[in-house]
């Protein structure tokens, strides 16, 4: 079925480092990527999402493009803030269901 | 605007008590969506509304009801809870079931089944 794999964390890093986290799809038709961040104590929230292969989303500072020829949605930041600190989870919308499938998530820890 | 609220924040059950999630979007949104989340496993979907008066099951369904009682609230109850069902529970709404549309998720309730 429908899934996304995404890397383990817990991910340490300090301020202005390059962040990457990788993020690879499983799907039979054309799938919606998304990638949603959980602050601390708070709900998830939209980061930055492509619908179609090649689509690049951005926000914050933060990119992923739709890879179809490697099913991949890596998300990268080239300088990271304290204030990135936060959960980030990959998910994909199949587009023949109403289920988003989410990976695991990947715990970023920004230290100043 | 207040988006997606929920309510209580903390619960803590005894085994076999019953009780209600309360989640309510003030956004005029279609779909509801109900998910918990544990550990290393992301968010799994339970329960879902496409559209007020319907309702499906999700990937977790077991051991859970809902009812959408109209457009803006969507509640999800444990009849009979067990520590299994301890978690976090987030409700989430779109403006439409479909693979594009943003879910707006609230801010949690976190559940402990002792």
């Amino acid at each position: 079925g429908d899934s996304v794999t995404q890397m383990e964390g817990p991910v340490t890093l300090s301020e202005e480092a390059c962040l990457t986290i990788n993020c690879t799809y499983t799907a039979t038709g054309y799938p919606s990527l998304f990638w949603y961040v959980q602050y601390p104590g708070e709900g998830l929230q939209l980061l930055l999402k492509a619908t179609k292969a090649d689509d690049k989303g951005s926000n914050k500072g933060f990119e992923a493009t739709y890879r179809k020829e490697t099913t991949s949605f890596h998300l990268e930041k080239g300088s990271v803030q304290v204030s990135d600190s936060a959960v980030y989870f990959c998910a994909l919308n199949p587009g023949n269901d109403y289920k988003l499938s989410f990976g695991a998530g990947t715990t970023v820890t920004v230290r100043a | 605007n207040a988006g997606v609220t929920q309510t209580p924040k903390f619960q803590v059950l005894k085994t076999g008590q019953s009780m209600t999630l309360q989640c309510a979007q003030d956004m005029n949104h279609n779909s509801m969506y109900w998910y918990r989340q544990d550990p290393g496993m992301g968010l799994r979907l339970i329960y879902y509304s496409a559209s007020e008066g319907t309702t499906d099951k999700g990937e977790v369904p077991n051991g859970y009801n809902v009812s959408r009682l109209n457009k803006r609230e969507f509640s999800l109850r444990l009849e009979s809870a067990a520590p299994s069902q301890t978690s976090v529970y987030f409700c989430a709404s779109s403006f439409r079931n479909n693979l594009h549309d943003e879910q707006f998720f609230g801010p949690g309730t976190r559940l402990t089944v002792l």
